[in-house]
Formats: C-alpha cells, structure tokens, sequence
C-alpha cells in the first residue's frame, strides 16, 4: 500500500450504533488530520495530531473521539451520531515542521447516518 | 479568522476551451497556498503549492499563479479528463483552510 488509506470506504449506521474509521499513512509523515466535507461546504478541519498528540480539536462534539496510537495510524470512533454527520470523512498526513509541508490525502469514509 | 473564496462556482468548457479559476484569500502569515484536484467519491489529490506573490507553477495543461490577494489556476486547452472540483487553500501553520471549490466539467 502506498500513500494515505482509508478503511472502510462505506459505512451506513443507526443513530446508536458504535463505529469506527481507520486511516493509515504510509509516507513517513509524523501529522495526520481528521476533515469532514458535506455537500456544498468547504473541508472543515476537526482533529490535528502532531507526534501522536492532539494538537487541534476544532470544536468537535464528543460523539467523535479520535485516537493516534502511532505516527501511522488514526481512527475516529464514531457513537450516538446524528443524521446531519453524514459526510465524506477525509484524513490526511504531513511532515509537520518541513519547509514545504504538503498534506496528502487518503480516499474518505463516505458515512450514512441514519 | 482566515477566509478563501472561490469563483466561479460550476464552469463549463468546451475540450480546447481555456479558462481561468479564482481563488481569492485573506489569511495572516501565509505559509503557502494550495491548489488540489478532486474527483467525485474521491480525496483530493495534490497539484501545486504558491510560497510567495509573482510565483507560477506548471503541471501538463495546468498553470497557477500568484499575487498578494489571490490566485489563479489557468487551464489551457482543457481535455474531458480535466473535469473535476479544483480545491484552493491557504496555511496558516499547519492549518489549511479551505475554498468551496470550482466543479469544472469538460465536454468534448
């Protein structure tokens, strides 16, 4: 695998179930983010982690706790969500601190929420 | 607060057609601006990053500029392949803020 993957690709859930998103960088970076983009609004940023630690939480309610238990791995665990956090959930990865610091992105979650 | 506002919306080329695409920005202490390509079902995909007002990068058909205010995504003689939403956003630190995005469709 290179670049960023996101796993899985789909999902579809009740406002009570409990699930959870997995993105894995294969590129070295030591950052790796969390977006979310609904139709016809921008990327908004939720989470930012920088050496395994949250440095960004961008006001996200706490029915999305993310976890980065390494450099290469971040999930977003997912419980008693609302129809309205439907959305394409992207996560990407950087060199934090490098001159040119370019995030690279995986190919999103598409959550329904029903 | 940082704001990136992108114009037009939707833009609709005939194959050869070139056009231009706007990003305009207001940020403090730009570190860098970036331009992304993204496919319907897809993530976006990096094309090009501006560090300083006058700079011009190329890529194939692409070309981006620019200037203190915005910047400009040239395309030139555009193929159906070229059809995508073209995503614009500046860093501040490591945040990147987005535009809206363009949906350019290409028709041949």
């Amino acid at each position: 695998e290179t670049g960023v993957t996101q796993t899985p690709r789909h999902l579809v859930m009740g406002m009570t179930n409990k699930k959870s998103l997995k993105c894995e960088q294969h590129l070295g970076h030591n950052a790796m983010y969390w977006y979310k983009q609904s139709a016809k609004k921008p990327l908004e940023l939720m989470f930012v982690y920088n050496f395994k630690e949250q440095t960004e939480n961008n006001s996200v309610p706490s029915r999305f706790s993310p976890e980065c238990p390494n450099s290469s791995h971040l999930f977003l665990h997912l419980h008693t969500l609302q129809p309205e956090d439907s959305a394409l959930y992207l996560c990407a990865s950087s060199q934090a601190g490098a001159d040119q610091e370019t995030q690279y992105f995986g190919p999103g979650t598409r959550l329904l929420v029903l | 607060e940082d704001q990136v506002t992108q114009s037009p919306e939707a833009l609709r080329l005939q194959e050869g057609e070139s056009s231009s695409l706007n990003c305009s920005y207001t940020v403090s202490g730009l570190r860098g601006l970036f331009w992304y390509r993204q496919d319907p079902g897809k993530g976006p995909e990096f094309l090009f990053t501006l560090y300083s007002a006058g700079e011009e990068k190329e890529k194939e058909r692409l070309k981006a500029t620019l200037t203190k205010k915005e910047s400009f995504l040239h395309i030139t003689a555009p193929k159906p392949e070229d059809s995508a939403t073209y995503l614009c956003a500046v860093q501040r630190g490591s945040r990147l803020t987005f535009g809206e995005g363009t949906q350019l469709t290409v028709n041949p």
